[in-house]
């Protein structure tokens, strides 16, 4: 399979908890987004990276969510001391400079 | 702020017949406009794109027109068949403002298609 790789596929973790979601990009693709997805909304922009440079963040992204791309292959997103607001559809796709961006199946983040 | 919107949260068709989904846009300095599909726990799928430089699209059944005096773009699906019944999301880039140059979308709110067979 050469597709986006999104793991874990569902996450269920208690208020206050930390997560961390890995995405494993198309290979030859040297872009990396992040979205977020809620009920009955399009996904909304989260961070992109080109390589392993972070180059913009959304303003979505509060202190409590980071990400990083440490040798510009496969990416991580933590959110510390989750919220109940936090709960969505988190979605990772790639790209190559020119071409569409491919979309991985997500995680799904329940706080409870 | 909404800069793309899909006015319409959901499309009935009967199978055979064509479907159109409408978008519309507001910030000018997008370029570059595509469509994804999306199933019930899955990741977006592309399906078809358009420059701003052309109008028309065309790829088998699917085909997206582009009116960028209207800001308005749509794609037609014929025949409809019930496999298309899905989530579909208009998405933009483009441009220089706000950074946006390098391909970061700016999706819609999505349309759900049910093809009746």
């Amino acid at each position: 399979d050469t597709g986006v790789s999104q793991n874990p596929r569902h996450k269920i973790t208690k208020r206050g908890q930390n997560v961390t979601f890995r995405c494993d990009p198309i290979s030859e693709h040297n872009r990396l987004y992040w979205y977020r997805q809620t009920l009955g909304q399009g996904p909304e922009f989260l961070t992109y990276f080109q390589n392993e440079a972070q180059l913009e963040k959304s303003r979505l992204l509060s202190d409590r969510f980071s990400a990083e791309r440490p040798k510009g292959s496969f990416s991580t997103l933590e959110i510390q001391r989750t919220e109940q607001g936090d709960s969505a559809m988190y979605l990772c796709a790639s790209s190559s400079m020119q071409g569409e961006a491919f979309f991985g199946q997500g995680t799904r983040l329940t706080v409870v | 702020d909404q800069q793309v919107k899909q006015n319409s949260p959901s499309l009935s068709v009967q199978e055979g017949r064509i479907s159109i989904l409408n978008c519309d846009y507001t910030n000018s300095m997008f370029d570059y406009f595509l469509w994804y599909k999306k199933y019930p726990a899955e990741g977006p799928t592309f399906l078809i794109s358009i420059s701003s430089i052309k109008d028309k699209n065309e790829d088998g059944r699917f085909t997206v027109f582009l009116n960028k005096s209207a800001k308005h773009l749509s794609l037609h699906i014929v025949p409809s068949q019930p496999g298309d019944s899905a989530v579909y999301f208009c998405a933009a880039k483009g441009g220089n403002a706000g950074g946006t140059s390098y391909g970061k979308l700016t999706f819609g709110q999505g349309t759900i298609l049910t093809v009746h067979p």
